[in-house]
């Protein structure tokens, strides 16, 4: 059964680095969420992307996130200068059409010392 | 007060019993999701609803657009069935709301 697969499991990075965490979307999906859930916290919608441009973002996508469909399989998450606060499980998903069922992928756990 | 109130917070269960996790929300919304994340943290999506009702095995989620409530139940629960389970609703855009969860556990 097709899954969305996520790399790394795990990082761990130095406030103020740069981190890309990687998605591989279900092959015939097109759309894309990144979601995430700070330890002990609800999940919480990022960003939604469709046809090369951001649909829909929350507050918290501000100018430091930034996505990208950088070819036909990958879809990236970059954070370009990492705060203790965005410690948290990342999560992919992707979804064949606009409001249909989302699939998750296993979560990146950023942890910024 | 959150868009997206989920009860119990917790719940504890023998095997074979039948669970009710509710969930109510106050916004306008185009679907609900019902999702399991397990203690590793992986998370599955069950239902997704607009209207009326679906079943899927032992599960069973129901909607009611009007009192803006829905309600996830599991027959014949089973220890393999703890996890969280968490709601959320997705309003006219493809922003997506989430509760805050309620942590299952079914003891044998």
């Amino acid at each position: 059964e097709p899954e969305v697969t996520q790399t790394p499991s795990h990082q761990v990075t130095q406030m103020g680095q740069e981190v890309i965490l990687r998605c591989v979307p279900i092959s015939n999906h097109l759309y894309f969420y990144w979601y995430r859930q700070i330890l002990g916290q609800k999940v919480e919608f990022l960003v939604s992307f469709y046809n090369n441009e951001i649909s829909e973002k929350s507050e918290i996508f501000d100018d430091q996130f930034s996505v990208e469909r950088p070819d036909g399989s990958n879809f990236t998450l970059k954070i370009r200068s990492t705060k203790l606060e965005d410690s948290a499980m990342y999560f992919c998903a992707s979804s064949s059409n606009n409001g249909e069922t989302q699939y998750f992928g296993p979560g990146t756990r950023l942890l910024v010392l | 007060k959150n868009e997206v109130e989920q009860s119990p917070q917790n719940l504890t269960a023998q095997e074979g019993e039948f669970i009710t996790i509710n969930c109510s929300y106050s916004v306008g919304i185009s679907a609900l999701h019902w999702l399991q994340q397990h203690p590793g943290g992986g998370i599955v999506s069950l239902f997704m609803l607009s209207s009326g009702k679906k079943k899927h095995g032992r599960l069973i989620a129901t909607i009611n657009i009007q009192e803006k409530h829905s309600s996830l139940h599991i027959t014949a629960s089973h220890p393999r069935d703890s996890a969280v389970y968490i709601c959320a609703v997705r309003s006219g855009n493809n922003d997506m709301r989430f509760g805050a969860g309620t942590r299952l556990t079914v003891k044998p």
